[in-house]
């Protein structure tokens, strides 16, 4: 049973135009959440955070929105450029692990 | 500064056959830790270690080992592989809680036949 679900395994989009990667969760008691970047052939890298006592949260042109009534937080990417194409992960701390979204490929056509 | 580095990065083996994979980090990080990432299931946690000389189970711990006897290494050992074993595997580390940011190796991808 997933706590944390990314319902679109993909994702393309136009270079210059918004993203928006979507990122549900189970637990009404998760307070921390994190999105993840991954290249091919790299490991995963930290994109940008959000505690549960925001609702916002803003970095350049990435921006996490939390939604803790509807369980569910969007990573918006604004302009998206061909170099944002990878897998984008959400994770939450839970228990004592850090539990990923299955992720969601992000292709950005020029 | 490599931060985190993975060896092998590629291996392929055949099923009941062993392996260790290292994995070393030079940031002085306390936490350690071995995913897993198979196709549409995300990274998974197998084991972790939260110090020098400690490891604990992950998510998805069995069929194999893990050992931290220096604070900059942590190795996971498969004793018998089996084809299940087939995934690409990360190990990255912390500085503190699970919350912190955690930095990733480049991964390892390993075949079992």
């Amino acid at each position: 049973d997933q706590q944390v679900k990314q319902n679109s395994p993909s994702l393309s989009v136009q270079e210059g135009r918004i993203s928006i990667l979507n990122c549900d969760y189970t637990n009404s008691m998760f307070d921390y959440f994190l999105w993840y970047k991954k290249y091919p052939a790299e490991g995963p890298t930290f994109l940008i955070s959000i505690s549960s006592i925001k609702d916002k949260n803003e970095d350049g042109r990435f921006t996490v929105f939390l939604n803790k009534s509807a369980k569910h937080l969007s990573l918006h990417i604004v302009p998206s450029q061909p170099g944002d194409s990878a897998v984008y992960f959400c994770a939450v701390p839970a228990g004592n692990m850090l539990t990923f979204g299955g992720g969601t490929r992000l292709m950005v056509k020029p | 500064n490599a931060g985190v580095t993975q060896t092998p990065k590629f291996r392929v083996l055949k099923t009941g056959q062993s392996m260790t994979l290292l994995c070393a980090q030079d940031m002085n990080h306390e936490y350690m830790y071995w995913y897993r990432q198979d196709p549409g299931m995300g990274l998974r946690l197998i084991h972790y270690s939260v110090g020098e000389g400690t490891t604990a189970k992950g998510e998805v711990p069995d069929g194999y080992n893990v050992s931290r006897l220096k604070k900059q290494n942590f190795l996971l050992g498969l004793e018998s592989a089996a084809p299940s074993q087939t995934s690409v595997y990360f190990c990255a580390s912390a500085s503190g809680s699970w919350a912190d940011t955690q930095y990733f190796g480049p991964g390892t991808r390993l075949t079992v036949l």
